[in-house]
């Protein structure tokens, strides 16, 4: 079945310390997006990329890196940077272009919610 | 950034009623999209539309791309158990390299 993955489903980590998100998909999509969810709010993007190994910072990307070494994965990782890393932390992918705007169509994955003690 | 207002924040209603929301924004959008989040999961696509006017089905649930395209509702009919969630909707600003822009969800909750 295609579809996106992401690793861990919760994970947690001190103060201070850097973590990585996983995040693989088997859409053949060229674009992944990771977007960052606080209660009560909508999705906020932090970054994305259309091809390997480019990216864009999205809306919320300081304390936040990315890397795109394949198509099929989008590693996010959380710095010490980041002063408020505690959320819920979608992955999604899309086609890139079609004949239609189909393109514009998300699919995400299941989340990962990292709490920072 | 760009925001869009989506109402209402949050719903109680009896099983088998209807449910009405909607989205607005002062931006042009090409397209619309209806997603359906439970908790500590991924949001699911529900409804996907891009033309003015568009009217579009998925079972109990339909979708429609307003004519000025500046907004979108979506109805859920004889609501169900099941059909708890927050529901957001997400807009591409037409002509802009923007990406989706996310409402703020409708937490719908159906009594029995």
């Amino acid at each position: 079945d295609g579809g996106i993955t992401q690793s861990p489903k919760y994970l947690f980590r001190k103060e201070g310390q850097n973590v990585t998100l996983s995040c693989e998909q088997n859409l053949n999509h060229d674009a992944m997006y990771w977007y960052r969810q606080d209660p009560g709010q909508g999705l906020r993007l932090i970054y994305y990329s259309q091809i390997v190994n480019d990216f864009q910072k999205g809306d919320i990307a300081e304390g936040y890196s990315v890397s795109r070494e394949k198509k099929e994965s989008f590693p996010l990782t959380v710095t010490s940077a980041q002063k408020n890393p505690t959320a819920f932390y979608l992955c999604a992918s899309s086609r890139l272009a079609g004949g239609t705007y189909s393109y514009n169509e998300q699919f995400f994955g299941p989340g990962t919610r990292l709490t920072v003690l | 950034g760009q925001q869009l207002n989506q109402s209402p924040q949050s719903m109680f209603i009896q099983e088998g009623e209807d449910v009405s929301m909607n989205c607005t924004s002062s931006s042009i959008f090409n397209t619309w999209l209806w997603y359906k989040q439970e908790p500590g999961e991924g949001p699911v696509l529900l409804i996907a539309l891009y033309k003015a006017g568009e009217l579009t089905s998925n079972g109990r649930l339909t979708a429609q791309f307003g004519i000025t395209r500046k907004d979108s509702f979506l109805n859920i009919s004889a609501s169900i158990p099941s059909d708890v969630g927050i529901y957001f909707c997400a807009g591409k600003i037409s002509g802009s390299a923007r990406q989706l822009t996310f409402g703020s969800g409708t937490q719908l909750t159906v009594l029995p």
